[in-house]
Order: C-alpha cells, then sequence, then structure tokens
C-alpha cells in the first residue's frame, strides 16, 4: 500500500560506478520528483517530470539522467559515480503543482 | 534567488509548547509548507498554508503567516518525544512546481 516506493533502500558502491534508482508511486499523480538530501540534511530539487516530460532540471551534473517511462514511474541513473554523490536521493510526487508526498529514500553511499 | 532559513536546533521539555520558525525571502510565495522528518525515513507532509491565511490550526499544530514579514512559525502543543525529529518549512510561487525547502529545524523532546 505504500504510496511512493523507491528501490533500493541502500546502495553502497565504488567510485566509477554506473548505478540507477527507481521509484514507483501509486497516488494517480502526473509529476514526479528527485530530490538529494546531503550530509547536513540540506534538500534541493533535482528534476521533475509532468506527465512524462522534463520540466524541472536543476544545475545537476549531466552524469545524472532521469527517465520517466511512465506517469507512475520516474527512475534515476547515475554514471561514474564519484564521492560527492554520497547522499539520500527522494523521490516525491504530486497532482500538478499541489502538495508533494515524498519516497522512503535511498542511501547512496560511494566508496 | 529564493531562500528559505531556519534555526537548526531546538529543544523543549514534554508537554511544554514547541515553536519552530521560518523565514523565506521569495515575495511571490503562495504556499507554505510544513514536512516532518524522522530518523531514516522521508518526509511526511504535517500541514500547509495560503499566502492569503493568517492562521491555520489543525489539532496541535497551529500555523501563523506574517506575511509582511516573511515569517512563518510551527507550534505544536503538549509536545511528545514522538514528535522529535526534523521539520522542514518549503515555499513554492503560484503555479509553479518548484518548492524551495528550508535548513530544518532539530527539534528534541526532553521527557
Amino acid at each position: 500500500d505504500t504510496a511512493v516506493s523507491q528501490t533500493p533502500k541502500y546502495l553502497v558502491t565504488q567510485m566509477g560506478n554506473d548505478k540507477s534508482i527507481k521509484c514507483e508511486q501509486n497516488l494517480g499523480h502526473d509529476t514526479m520528483y528527485w530530490y538529494k538530501q546531503d550530509s547536513k540534511k540540506f534538500l534541493k530539487i533535482m528534476f521533475s517530470y509532468n506527465n512524462k516530460e522534463l520540466i524541472i532540471n536543476e544545475t545537476v551534473p549531466n552524469r545524472f539522467s532521469p527517465k520517466s517511462p511512465d506517469k507512475a514511474h520516474l527512475n534515476l541513473h547515475i554514471n561514474s559515480l564519484e564521492l560527492g554523490d554520497s547522499a539520500v536521493y527522494f523521490c516525491a510526487s504530486s497532482r500538478g503543482v499541489n502538495e508533494q508526498f515524498f519516497g522512503p529514500g535511498t542511501r547512496l553511499t560511494v566508496l | 534567488g529564493e531562500d528559505v532559513e531556519q534555526s537548526l536546533f531546538l529543544s523543549v521539555r514534554e508537554g511544554d509548547s514547541s515553536v519552530i520558525n521560518c523565514t523565506y525571502t521569495d515575495s511571490s510565495s503562495t504556499y507554505l509548507y510544513w514536512y516532518k522528518q524522522e530518523p531514516g525515513a522521508g518526509l511526511q507532509l504535517l500541514t500547509y498554508i495560503f499566502s492569503n491565511m493568517d492562521m491555520k490550526q489543525d489539532q496541535r499544530l497551529t500555523v501563523l503567516l506574517n506575511k509582511k514579514d516573511k515569517h512563518l512559525s510551527l507550534r505544536i502543543a503538549d509536545t511528545q518525544t514522538g514528535d522529535s525529529a526534523i521539520y522542514f518549512c518549503a515555499e513554492t510561487g503560484r503555479g509553479t512546481y518548484k518548492y524551495i525547502f528550508g535548513t530544518g529545524t532539530r527539534l528534541k523532546v526532553l521527557a
């Protein structure tokens, strides 16, 4: 019954690897987001898709590529992982510009 | 650019009231939100207020908005140990999907 789910919950990997995080929502929302929360708990928007169309693309290295196969899914692929990519990544969804609902987060550790 | 500030820490005794403050710079803010993040979890929406309101009450939560001073506060009455968490305020403008989150306030409730 989880509204916004993410997999995996934890991801530990070596520098230079490529990894993906998946997000799914069953709320019938049309907009999905990726946020990055650093070790100081600062939360910043990275990307947003509305009806599978990219609408927010903040200053994020192009090693990060979001993909939205349909309205219920938004995946995040990261190439050539760096130490600074270590963070908790949150997916969220909303109906239009209404309140956003967050997933449980994926803790990425790059060694 | 837009900025949202919060004090980083707040410590209260169980049963007391907690007041968490937030200041923002965007004068076109339309919606302001309060989210709660428990350890190892995602963000949970607590409440929100429209910019044309001064106050909103929801059970133990009271939100006050001073639009002139761009100041938002969240009061938690009869604070319990289960209220210990990080509280984030967020603002967004009319018709925009982008939330600007505050720095988060870590609330510690002492038994």
